[in-house]
């Protein structure tokens, strides 16, 4: 069983919508929780980096972490086409990250 | 451009050659990581290093596999005797000191096909 287990995908959404993306993680000692996006043949790039259990708001863009229950979401308001790309969702421990294997979304004008 | 960057981006080889790619991390960025990532999967780890000092690798890396960073600033990743299941994207990543030493960012990647 892997570490880190995301919501697999894909997600096809109309211009507008709210979009929850999840994941579940199983080592405990995982202390960071960052949210990247990758586009087709790119490299990853942050999104959102949060250590506490709680909510972060960055403009559209809310990370929500759940130590407790080991959960993770993020979600997307007034989601836009150009917010298709794969979502990856990462943890540190600390230093290197372990992460899920992405959830590709796709939102529809 | 302040960012990371990857040299080469596409790398097409034999298998049993040898190849080496490098990495070029943001300037100060004193850790600097490398990973893979094969399609449908997220980036798997496979060693970084803290200036010049490799702190950790992967089990993933076989002996087949060695990174350097001599003087603390540019990486290389060798691969020897290159095998079929080599092909991959492989992501270095860099990041700063201090609190925002998880705040990863990463290059555009080579892409290494084995044929």
């Amino acid at each position: 069983q892997k570490e880190v287990e995301q919501d697999p995908g894909p997600l096809s959404v109309p211009e507008g919508a709210i979009v929850s993306l999840n994941c579940t993680y199983s080592n405990s000692a995982f202390q960071y929780f960052m949210w990247y996006r990758q586009y087709s043949r790119k490299g990853p790039e942050l999104l959102m980096y949060t250590y506490s259990s709680g909510n972060k708001e960055d403009g559209r863009f809310t990370a929500q972490v759940d130590k407790s229950s080991k959960y993770i979401s993020l979600f997307i308001r007034d989601s836009q086409p150009s917010d298709s790309a794969t979502y990856l969702c990462a943890m540190n421990h600390p230093g290197k990250s372990t992460f899920g294997d992405g959830t590709t979304l796709t939102v529809k004008p | 451009d302040t960012g990371v960057s990857q040299d080469p981006r596409h790398k097409i080889t034999k298998r049993g050659q040898n190849v080496t790619f490098r990495c070029d991390p943001i300037s100060e960025h004193n850790r600097l990581y490398w990973y893979r990532q094969t399609l449908g999967q997220g980036p798997e780890f496979l060693t970084y290093f803290q200036n010049e000092a490799q702190l950790e690798k992967s089990r993933l890396l076989s002996d087949r596999f060695s990174a350097e960073r001599p003087k603390g600033s540019f990486s290389t990743l060798e691969i020897q005797r290159t095998e079929q299941g080599d092909s991959a994207m492989y992501l270095c990543a860099s990041s700063p000191r201090g609190q925002s030493y998880n705040e990863q960012f990463f290059g555009p990647g080579t892409r290494l096909t084995v044929l």
